[in-house]
């Protein structure tokens, strides 16, 4: 079966720190795969996305992944980060069923210390 | 700011009680899906559709849930006698199409079945 795992529940990070959240997918061919972010009380926001190419990608409020295909990995990276980071972090992938619904990690809960 | 508008964003019911979730995908989005988010941050896929024809859903025996899509109206998810393990976020989302897009999420309708 198709999966996605974070394997890092809580991050703590003091601001200006570098950051790097794991995610290790499962997936017969080559995925497309994302990163979204919930503030409390929010719901989901898509900070990036690969879909093919190259395989670092850019996204919203400096943060980057890198898609590994050796690894079967997809990780977030920001350079410096800000209390505003503090959040929890989701990766997701395709689901078995070819197209359209996703699947998701368990979430890794980041606390930024000022 | 999210451009998938979901309403209401809190309820709170009596187990039994009926709950109504509505949700304005973003203007151009054939692709409508609901997720039900756990106080554990897992995903549960419930139901997508493009346009008023439902693609996947799961298993809905139990017939408590229902969903909808009807043209020039709001999609609705609704769940006809609340049970306290449906309390949870209810996430939806839009998509531009059917395979390999991105989910684009609104705020959520957070269930409190008391």
């Amino acid at each position: 079966a198709q999966s996605v795992t974070q394997p890092d529940a809580r991050v703590t990070v003091s601001e200006g720190a570098s950051l790097q959240l794991r995610c290790k997918y499962s997936y017969s061919g080559t995925p497309y795969l994302f990163w979204y972010v919930q503030y409390p009380r929010q719901g989901l926001q898509l900070l990036l996305k690969y879909y093919s190419g190259d395989p670092v990608v850019q996204g919203v409020n400096g943060f980057e992944a890198e898609f590994i295909k050796s690894n079967s990995s997809f990780h977030l990276r920001k350079a410096s980060v800000h209390w505003s980071d503090s959040a929890v972090y989701f990766c997701a992938g395709p689901n078995n069923n070819a197209g359209a619904k996703l699947t998701f990690g368990g979430g890794t809960r980041l606390t930024v210390r000022p | 700011n999210s451009k998938v508008i979901q309403t209401p964003r809190y309820l709170v019911k009596g187990q039994g009680q009926k709950a109504k979730m509505r949700c304005i995908p973003e203007k151009g989005h054939p692709v409508v899906f609901w997720y039900q988010q756990n106080k554990n941050n897992e995903f549960k896929f419930l139901i997508n559709f493009q346009n008023q024809e439902v693609l996947q859903q799961i298993d809905m025996t139990e017939k408590r849930f229902s969903a909808e899509c009807p043209s020039n109206s709001p999609c609705s998810l609704e769940i006809q006698s609340s049970e306290a393990g449906d309390s949870a976020l209810y996430l939806c989302a839009s998509s531009p199409g059917a395979s390999g897009n991105t989910l684009y999420f609104g705020e959520g309708s957070r269930l409190i079945v008391v």
